[in-house]
Formats: structure tokens, C-alpha cells, sequence
């Protein structure tokens, strides 16, 4: 019965070459999030979507793209990845940005840049 | 801007002690609060919210009271145990805010001791 799936729980990639995180959700929820989090550090918000919108936080790097083709499905392509970006990538997602709405989170996926 | 501080960690503890882990923020308006626990390897749970001034949250033994004349959220609970020892987020979403962001403070590390 999870509600917030992401795949893979550990990620390895190389300097440099693509890859793509992915996140899914059996709740239908309208909004989705990503968020870095490196080690003993806060999540820091990268970029959500909310339905098809599509909102980047004005620090995030251009490395960082995302895609959302449907309701329940969100990506996270990182295009370049660098040392620095080795960190827990946490989805998340709501029902609506609204006050108090709490957001539900996935497993996160551990990516490692060698 | 907005913010959230947390008291530093770890915060060592025997098993059935009494826990207080400080929570105070900065923010324009009425932000809602949140507590969110992170145990190893894993993503972020939400442990409880309080959307206005003086509301308490409360779930699983632990509480915690919106002090908009102090703006803090501490986090309280009367007698912890080894599994709840993991990492303590506070959070912000601020009143004011069209997108759900969540401002997090640095995390806190519970360590519970048999």
C-alpha cells in the first residue's frame, strides 16, 4: 500500500552522464515535489508541479530538469551530474498547495556520483 | 525571508527521559507548522502540524504547541524510546506562500538509549 514509490532506492552514475530518477503516487494528488537533500542537511526544494504547471525554485541549477507526463508519475533528469550533486533526491506530493496541507514523502533515492 | 532554527544535535537520551527538541521560525503571516521524522535510510514522515496560533499537534506520544508570541514550535514528548531515535525536522509553509513550499530548519539527531 505505498502511497509515494520512487525508483531506485540507490542510484550510481558517472561524472557527466544522464540520468533520470523517477517518482509515482497511488494518491492523485494534484501537486508534486522534488528535493535535494545531502548529507545531514535540510531537503531543499528544487521544483514542483502543480497539475501540469510546472514552478522552479529560482536557485535551482539548470543541471536539474523535470518531467511530469501524468497524474502519477514525476522525473527527475539531472543532464550533467556533477560530485557535488551525489545526495538523497526525496519526491513528495500534496492534494493541494493550500495552508495546512501536509505533503506526503517517498523513500528518496540515494544517487552516488563517481 | 522565511526560516526555521533548530536546536543543534545529536541529543543523547535514556530510554522513558523527558524530550524537548527547539523549534523557533521567522516568517511574514501565518505560516503552518509541521514536525517531520526521518529514520535511517529513509524519506520524511510526517509527525504532526499546527495550522494557526496556539494549536497543538499530537501524534504517537509526541506534541507540539504554535507560540506565535514566542514563534515557536517545540517538539515534546513524556517518555522516548530506542525506535524513536531518528533525525527531526521542523518545518514552514508559509501563510502567504501559492506553492506548498516548505522552509525545513537543519534537522535534529535523537539518539535513545536503552
Amino acid at each position: 500500500d505505498a502511497m509515494v514509490i520512487q525508483n531506485p532506492r540507490y542510484q550510481v552514475t558517472q561524472f557527466g552522464k544522464p540520468v533520470t530518477l523517477s517518482c509515482s503516487q497511488t494518491l492523485n494528488h494534484n501537486v508534486m515535489y522534488w528535493y535535494q537533500q545531502k548529507s545531514s542537511q535540510a531537503p531543499k526544494l528544487l521544483f514542483h508541479y502543480y497539475d501540469k504547471d510546472f514552478n522552479n525554485e529560482a536557485d535551482t541549477p539548470d543541471n536539474f530538469q523535470s518531467r511530469r507526463p501524468n497524474t502519477s508519475f514525476c522525473f527527475l533528469d539531472i543532464r550533467s551530474p556533477g560530485l557535488g550533486d551525489a545526495a538523497m533526491y526525496l519526491c513528495a506530493t500534496s492534494r493541494d498547495p493550500d495552508r495546512g496541507i501536509e505533503q506526503y514523502f517517498g523513500p528518496g533515492t540515494r544517487l552516488t556520483v563517481t | 525571508g522565511n526560516s526555521v532554527t533548530q536546536m543543534e544535535g545529536p541529543v543523547t537520551l535514556s530510554e522513558e527521559a523527558f524530550l524537548t527538541i527547539n523549534c523557533t521560525y521567522t516568517a511574514t503571516g501565518y505560516p503552518s507548522l509541521f514536525w517531520y521524522v526521518q529514520y535511517p535510510g529513509e524519506g520524511l514522515q510526517l509527525l504532526l502540524k499546527a495550522t494557526k496560533a496556539d494549536d497543538k499537534g499530537s501524534n504517537k506520544g509526541f506534541e507540539a504547541t504554535y507560540r506565535k508570541e514566542t514563534t515557536s514550535f517545540h517538539l515534546e514528548k513524556g517518555s522516548v524510546q530506542v525506535s524513536d531515535s531518528a533525525v527531526y525536522f521542523c518545518a514552514l509553509r508559509a501563510g502567504s506562500s501559492n506553492t506548498g513550499k516548505l522552509i525545513f530548519g537543519q534537522g535534529t539527531t535523537l539518539q535513545v538509549k536503552p
